[in-house]
This record gives C-alpha cells, structure tokens and sequence, in this order.
C-alpha cells in the first residue's frame, strides 16, 4: 500500500527555520516524482515545487523560488520543505503528495495526511 | 501562464446531478483530472485524464472534457459528496505550476 506520512504540526515564531517531512512507502521513492503543495487558510491548492528523488531534481514555482527548499534524501524515502525564516503568511497546511506520469500529463495520485505549520509571534 | 476557472459554488439536492465545470483556453487538449477535498482532510483524486476513475472511487463520479470546458459530473448525489472540488492539468508550455482551478464548493442541500 502507498503511503505518504508527513511530520507532525509546527508552531514557529517569525523568523524561525523549519523543515518538514514526507515518508514515502509501498513504492519506489526514487521512481516518481514527490510534490508539495501550500494551501493557506480557507483557500485553494497551491504547487509549490516537485523533487525526484531519484537524483534530486527539483523545480520551483515561480512563487516560491528563493522561498523554501525542497530536498529528499533517498535512503530514508523521505521527502523535505524547508525555510530558513518564517513569516506570518507561511502559515498554512502543506501537504506532499506523489506525482503520477499518465498519458504525457501528470496527476497526484497519492497524498499526505498534511502538515500545519502556525507562525506567530 | 495557463488559467484554470471553476465556479466558487455549486448546490444541489440529495439525489440529483451535480455538474462541475472548469474552463480554460482549449482546455480539450490537455487532460483534466479532478481532487475531492472534504474538510479538514487531504484532497483525494476522483478524475484522472478526464474520464477515468481511480480504484475504490464510485461510478457515480465521471468526467468529460470538449472544447474551452471540463466537467465534472456527479450522479445521484449525496450528503457526503459534499465538498470543495478542483481541476488540475499539466501544461509544460508555460508556467507549468498554476495548475490547479481555484476549487468549487459543493453543497448538497
């Protein structure tokens, strides 16, 4: 069975780093594409940025570039989102989800049980 | 950049159809797949490539995809279909990250 198990909620202050987890299993964590996502209180599905953890190939939304860092280390099958200094509106649930390649279109077939990260001072 | 728009709500009663749309510029060309989204708990896809349903997802939820509009359609709809809806397509010609529709509450009266 795939599964995609993130870390749990964070409470930070402005200012603060923070890094997130995905574990993936019941699959090859090298073999797709990992995903995540941002969705701000009371708002749509965000697509942060994608990594394959095969070789680390990650790309950015325009959006987010320069504004966390997306990692995975493939002998532990997990997945990483990470910020160096936290702001108020980073307050949001982050789900990682996997990236599914179908027909020369890609789709997120499986997700994580999300995490919420609160920054307040 | 490529823009998905999808109503901000949709109601229906218990029993009928709901239809579900998003639009895009020949939106037809791409494949369209669709997330359920109940509260407080991880989207889950319902749609891939327009029409087909993942395992363990009702017939009852089927897609269609033609010209500037994908739809989404659920028959027979009930009380725990309720829940915000969105599209997602992947398109490598522009900005390939805004890719999902700004979702669709659903509310079964």
């Amino acid at each position: 069975e795939v599964q995609l198990v993130q870390s749990g909620a964070e409470v930070k202050k402005p200012g603060e780093s923070l890094k997130i987890s995905c574990k993936g299993s019941g699959y090859s964590f090298t073999s797709y594409w990992i995903g995540w996502v941002r969705q701000m209180p009371g708002k749509g599905l965000e697509w942060m940025g994608i990594i394959y953890p095969g070789d680390s190939d990650t790309r950015y939304s325009p959006s987010f570039q320069g504004q966390v860092t997306i990692s995975a280390d493939k002998s532990i099958s997990t997945a990483y989102l990470q910020w160096s200094s936290l702001k108020a509106s980073d307050t949001a649930m982050y789900y990682c989800a996997r990236l599914l390649e179908y027909s020369s279109s890609f789709f997120f077939d499986y997700w994580g049980q999300g995490t919420l990260v609160t920054v307040s001072s | 950049s490529y823009v998905l728009t999808q109503p901000p709500s949709v109601s229906v009663a218990p029993g009928q159809t709901a239809r579900i749309t998003c639009g895009g510029n020949n939106i037809g060309s791409k494949s369209v797949h669709w997330y359920q989204q109940k509260p407080g708990q991880a989207p889950v896809l319902v749609v891939y490539d327009d029409s087909d349903r993942p395992s363990g997802i009702p017939e009852r939820f089927s897609g269609s995809n033609s010209g500037n509009t994908a739809t989404l359609t659920i028959s027979r709809v009930e009380a725990g279909d309720e829940a915000d809806y969105y599209c997602q397509v992947w398109d490598s010609s522009s900005d390939p990250f805004r890719v999902f529709g700004g979702g669709t509450k659903l509310t079964v009266l």
